[in-house]
């Protein structure tokens, strides 16, 4: 069956990169696009970016600037690396299919 | 970017009762394609979002037929009846016509 699954560090420094991999099984990822959400705590869900089949990205504007989607397909991984962090990209982290999701990666920005 | 307003941001309703939950986009949702990808996500506390309907109308796999999706354009709508206590936390419309965009979040919770 479809499963994603996120991992990557706990604990981040502001002004610092973040790095995420998203590791699919039951899928393969030059016929299905992956997206990154991410979910501060206690608010609503904001789209990240998309890597598609082919291998194009595309990018949410407001965070354009700071992010890069790429992937692995030789490992079934895609990876999220967006820098200058601060405290305000403290959130939940998921990658996801439009029907399947990860469980989810805790990501706190703090010193 | 296209915007997505859903309404309300809270429903009380009584076990065994009808919800209904609005979102209406910022420009028409129908792709080029002639489909249009609205689908409307449940999600618990503690837990990922779970696609309940997708283009519009499609209940998913496993997806009870209390569970209603319509519209067209650029309005839609999420109809829950008989609603059961499995049925309470936060549904997001979303859209991935043009890019990914969700709507802010309508809290359900029992009266």
């Amino acid at each position: 069956q479809v499963q994603l699954k996120e991992s990557g560090p706990g604990l981040v420094q502001p002004s610092q990169t973040l790095s995420l991999t998203c590791t699919v099984s039951g899928l393969s990822l030059t016929s299905n696009s992956v997206s990154w959400i991410r979910q501060p705590p206690g608010k609503g869900l904001e789209w990240m970016g998309v890597i598609w089949s082919n291998g194009g990205t595309d990018y949410n504007s407001a965070i354009k600037s700071r992010l890069s989607i790429s992937r692995d397909t030789s490992k079934s991984q895609v990876f999220l690396k967006m820098n200058s962090l601060q405290t305000e990209d403290t959130a939940m982290y998921f990658c996801a299919r439009s029907d399947y999701w990860g469980q989810g990666v805790m990501v706190t920005v703090s010193s | 970017d296209v915007v997505l307003t859903q309404t309300p941001v809270s429903l009380l309703i009584s076990l065994g009762g009808q919800a209904s939950i609005s979102c209406r986009s910022s420009q028409s949702l129908v792709h080029s394609n002639g489909n249009t990808y609205l689908h409307w996500y449940l999600q618990k506390p503690g837990q990922s979002p779970q696609l309940l309907i997708y283009q519009v109308s499609n209940r998913f796999s496993g997806i009870p037929d209390r569970f209603s999706g319509s519209g067209s354009g650029t309005d839609f709508t999420l109809k829950i009846s008989r609603v059961e206590p499995e049925d309470l936390g936060v549904y997001y419309c979303l859209q991935r016509t043009h890019k990914w965009t969700f709507g802010g979040g309508t809290k359900l919770e029992l009266k």
